[in-house]
């Protein structure tokens, strides 16, 4: 059965950059696009934009452009989320997730804390 | 960007109960919308795609209708999993944005 691996929670400084990994199978990696939300403590999901790997051509949410950049490493089958100038309102569960037409399959998520 | 607005926010209910939640786009979408189930402390579950496609392995309590602007769900009869939070999302367009959710509670 097809899964995402994410990488761990991570506590962060305001200002600070951070950089969640999301491992998939190769056959995912080269034939889907990924797909990042987030989910603020308590709120609903938000759509952050997709990737699609193998041609690393990305979208982006408007209210997030220019501080998040998504990444896809063939060699390892792994995409990446950074987002940077982090500010408290950041802090959030980020999810990958494969596809952009409907995601099917969820990573089990990160959770990110922003804090002085 | 298209707005999407789902009703109720929350509804009471108890097992065995049928449940229809709306899911209505600030424009047109033809049938590209999807339904996802999300339990506490995890990830959201596809449960429907392009409207009324069910997901292999959802159990077929769960359905969905609309096209154009006016989308439902419909859970035939309430099943403790159930007791979830439901969110509907377009992928007409950029950005694939979801509904605000819809909370459903244990009566």
């Amino acid at each position: 059965q097809e899964h995402l691996v994410q990488s761990g929670a991570e506590v962060k400084k305001p200002g600070s950059s951070v950089k969640v990994s999301c491992k998939a199978s190769g056959d995912t990696f080269r034939s889907y696009a990924i797909t990042w939300v987030r989910q603020a403590p308590g709120q609903g999901l938000e759509w952050m934009g997709a990737i699609i790997p193998t041609y690393t051509r990305s979208t982006y949410a408007k209210q997030l452009q220019g501080r998040v950049t998504f990444t896809a490493d063939a060699s390892t089958t792994t995409v990446y989320m950074e987002l940077r100038y982090l500010r408290s309102e950041d802090a959030a569960v980020y999810y990958c997730a494969r596809g952009d037409v409907y995601m099917d399959v969820w990573g089990e998520g990160t959770p990110v804390t922003v804090s002085s | 960007d298209i707005q999407m607005t789902q009703s109720p926010s929350s509804l009471s209910a108890s097992v065995g109960d049928r449940v229809t939640i709306t899911c209505r786009a600030s424009q047109t979408i033809s049938s590209y919308l999807n339904w996802y189930r999300q339990e506490a402390g995890k990830p959201p579950k596809l449960l429907i795609s392009a409207a009324s496609t069910l997901q292999s392995g959802v159990p077929s309590r769960f359905g969905g209708g609309g096209s154009g602007t006016d989308f439902t769900l419909t859970i035939s009869s309430l099943q403790p999993e159930d007791f979830a939070t439901y969110y509907c999302q377009q992928s007409y367009s950029d950005p694939r944005t979801f509904g605000q959710g819809t909370k459903v509670e244990n009566k």
